[in-house]
């Protein structure tokens, strides 16, 4: 299995382009999420979905879109990119055995996104 | 609302030594409470997941145990090697919405060889 993988690694935008972060896993987990990792700040969640076609926000949704058209994949849309965007962008993923527990999470590496 | 501390911020050991990292969180209403690792540049590695039910797991020299009644959580890591080091994160999930994780902002350790 690859696990969770996450394209690009690195990334660099203009105030106001437009883009999206691929996520996809294949140990066909249900619920997926992202997030993102700023200094002093932690983890924080920005959208998450438990299952396709299924979504929710999460603690800072705003300028983030997300879709969920399939199990595997779980992409995160930046709409217009703002400096204050900057930071590393984590997907994640976690099998729900029966009753909904919730298990262990899967991390991808990481998207380092600069916003200029 | 949930939150988590992690102390401390910041530990530096010699080689071989055993040591403990903590966590705190302020609402013992968890469903419960994940260890991880992430190394500088890197992704975070899960390494020990308890659930509420229980109170401690262990994987190699890592032992991880629990105590909803106080709101802790301990990381004992056994015979510290350099491949220790690295940043240690801990994450709780709370029982009314298990789904999200809130998290510290996690202890960066040193192991010096």
């Amino acid at each position: 299995n690859a696990g969770v993988t996450q394209t690009p690694k690195f990334q660099v935008l203009k105030t106001g382009q437009s883009m999206t972060l691929q996520c996809a896993q294949d140990m066909n987990h249900e619920y997926m999420s992202w997030y993102r990792q700023d200094p002093g700040m932690g983890l924080r969640l920005i959208h998450y979905s438990v299952g396709a076609g299924i979504t929710d926000q999460g603690e800072v949704p705003n300028g983030y879109n997300v879709s969920r058209s399939t199990t595997e994949d779980f992409p995160l849309r930046l709409l217009s990119a703002a400096p204050s965007q900057t930071s590393v962008y984590f997907c994640a993923s976690s099998y729900s055995g029966r009753g909904g527990l919730y298990n262990e999470q899967f991390f991808g590496p990481g998207t380092r996104l600069t916003v200029l | 609302k949930q939150e988590v501390t992690q102390i401390p911020a910041a530990l530096s050991v010699p080689e071989g030594e055993n040591l403990v990292l903590n966590c705190s969180f302020t609402d013992s209403a968890i469903y419960n409470l994940q260890w991880f690792r992430q190394d500088p540049g890197k992704g975070l590695t899960s390494l020990l997941l308890i659930q509420s039910s229980q109170r401690e797991q262990t994987s190699g020299r890592l032992n991880a145990s629990l105590d909803k009644s106080s709101g802790r959580s301990t990381l004992y890591i056994a015979a510290s090697q350099p491949g220790d080091s690295a940043t240690y994160l801990c994450a709780v999930s709370n029982a009314g919405n298990n789904r999200k994780l809130i998290w510290g902002l996690g202890t960066s350790l040193g192991v010096n060889p």
